[in-house]
């Protein structure tokens, strides 16, 4: 089984700075997909970014990009001039390959982390 | 707005009591995966249902069922509920089975007090 852990349950960020939030996971697939999950105050889900395991090169959309280390098993996401807009839960989440079998097309999410972005 | 529609938005009821949550996913998605968000346990993966047949279960309790229709919108039945079925109850719906290039779109979620 999956797992994936979010070590830091809240942070805070004066707007404009930068800000990284962690994601470590745990998994024996050779082959999976990586998101991070935005949550508002409207508790929408939103999809921020997301990353195939396979691929090297970090994904980036706009102020957003992650660092992605595979044989650490590390997902994490730098928010760049951060916006008041962007204060919410942030959810890493794990989801196996298309052909991976049981269990795939499911997303096993971490704890979140809560950001605050101050004025 | 993401296209997949959750009714009712809140509900409460009482211990025992059997409720049903309803999802319309957005045109022309074939899957519709249910989750749980609670405090203690996070969110969580219930079940999938693509194109009116179950395709995977995770942690749903037995006391939980859902159901795909023709017309593709999803119902999740809770019954004799305890208070630690508290929690916000999403659906989410992808054009076929997730993937990377066809990641899930989560509706804004029913929240269910049970008291």
């Amino acid at each position: 089984a999956q797992t994936v852990t979010q070590s830091q349950p809240e942070m805070s960020v004066q707007e404009a700075e930068t800000v990284t939030l962690s994601c470590t996971y745990d998994t024996s697939e050779s082959n999976y997909y990586l998101f991070w999950y935005k949550q508002p105050p409207s508790r929408q889900m939103i999809l921020v970014i997301r990353q195939e395991a396979y691929k090297q090169q970090n994904a980036t959309e706009n102020r957003f990009s992650v660092n992605f280390q595979k044989a650490a098993k590390s997902f994490s996401l730098k928010i760049s001039d951060s916006q008041l807009g962007d204060t919410a839960m942030y959810f890493c989440a794990f989801m196996k390959h298309a052909y991976s079998g049981a269990g795939s097309y499911q997303l096993t999410f971490g704890k979140g982390t809560k950001l605050s972005v101050i004025p | 707005d993401s296209g997949v529609t959750q009714t009712p938005k809140h509900l409460i009821t009482a211990t025992g009591q059997r409720v049903t949550l309803r999802c319309s996913p957005r045109s022309g998605d074939l899957s519709v995966y249910w989750y749980q968000q609670s405090l203690d346990q996070g969110l969580q993966f219930l079940i999938h249902y693509y194109n009116g047949e179950e395709r995977a279960k995770g942690n749903i309790l037995e006391r939980f069922s859902a159901q795909q229709f023709p017309d593709l919108h999803s119902e999740l039945n809770l019954s004799s509920l305890e208070l630690g079925d508290s929690a916000l109850y999403f659906c989410a719906s992808s054009p076929r089975r997730a993937h990377y290039n066809s990641p899930l779109h989560f509706g804004n979620g029913t929240r269910l007090t049970v008291t």
